[in-house]
């Protein structure tokens, strides 16, 4: 079975500033491994993915993710975040092959001017 | 291409009604996952269809059925209603089973009263 970990429920940050959400997750076999955003009232968007190959994925809206297979981490990150930006933030987990997401607890971004 | 619509998209409802929730997955796809979202337990995965048949289920009682037509689209049914069941439904759709992208609905709110 997989499990992930958000380790921060909320992180507030300040518009133009950078920003690292944390996500860890625990497997025993192999994974893919994505970032999805909710906004308020709105169902999920998909920001980022990591299937194989290099480690550094780059996603939509200037957001990216780093896969550490050592770390088992999956730590998503954005250079310069905008008040657009706050929303909540589910890192997700699925065995290869299966369709079945095992999400984290979410991380609530909060962007102020 | 629209994206995946789910009806109804709020819900009022009394303990031991059973109600039902539609979704249409994006045009030429044929899986069709459903996940309920509640603040205490977050996201959860309730099961997932493809080419009329169930793949994989989630820990939820036999409440909880769902059905896929052939047309790919979805309903999923909760009889008995609780009080606990009021959450949020999201329904996703992928182009085959086991593909890696899911792409979410809106969501219907259901609220058991």
């Amino acid at each position: 079975a997989q499990s992930v970990t958000q380790l921060d429920s909320q992180v507030p940050v300040f518009e133009e500033a950078p920003v690292e959400l944390r996500c860890n997750y625990s497997s025993s076999v192999s994974v893919y491994l994505f970032w999805y955003v909710q906004y308020p009232n709105q169902g999920l968007q998909l920001l980022l993915k990591y299937l194989s190959g290099s480690t550094l994925v780059k996603g939509i809206n200037g957001f990216e993710a780093e896969f550490n297979k050592s770390q088992t981490s999956f730590h998503l990150r954005k250079p310069s975040v905008h008040i657009s930006d706050t929303a909540e933030y589910f890192c997700a987990v699925s065995e290869t092959g299966f369709q079945k997401l095992v999400f984290g607890t979410g991380t609530r971004l909060l962007v102020s001017p | 291409k629209a994206g995946v619509t789910q009806t109804p998209r709020y819900l009022i409802k009394t303990r031991g009604q059973q109600v039902t929730l539609s979704c249409s997955p994006i045009s030429g796809h044929r899986s069709v996952s459903w996940y309920q979202q509640t603040p205490g337990q977050g996201l959860q995965f309730l099961f997932e269809y493809f080419s009329e048949t169930q793949r994989n289920k989630g820990n939820f009682p036999g409440r909880f059925s769902g059905r896929q037509f052939s047309n790919s689209r979805s309903e999923m049914n909760v009889s008995t209603l609780e009080l606990g069941d009021s959450a949020l439904y999201l329904c996703a759709s992928s182009l085959v089973q086991g593909q890696e992208t899911q792409y979410f609905g809106p969501g219907t709110r259901l609220l058991v009263l």
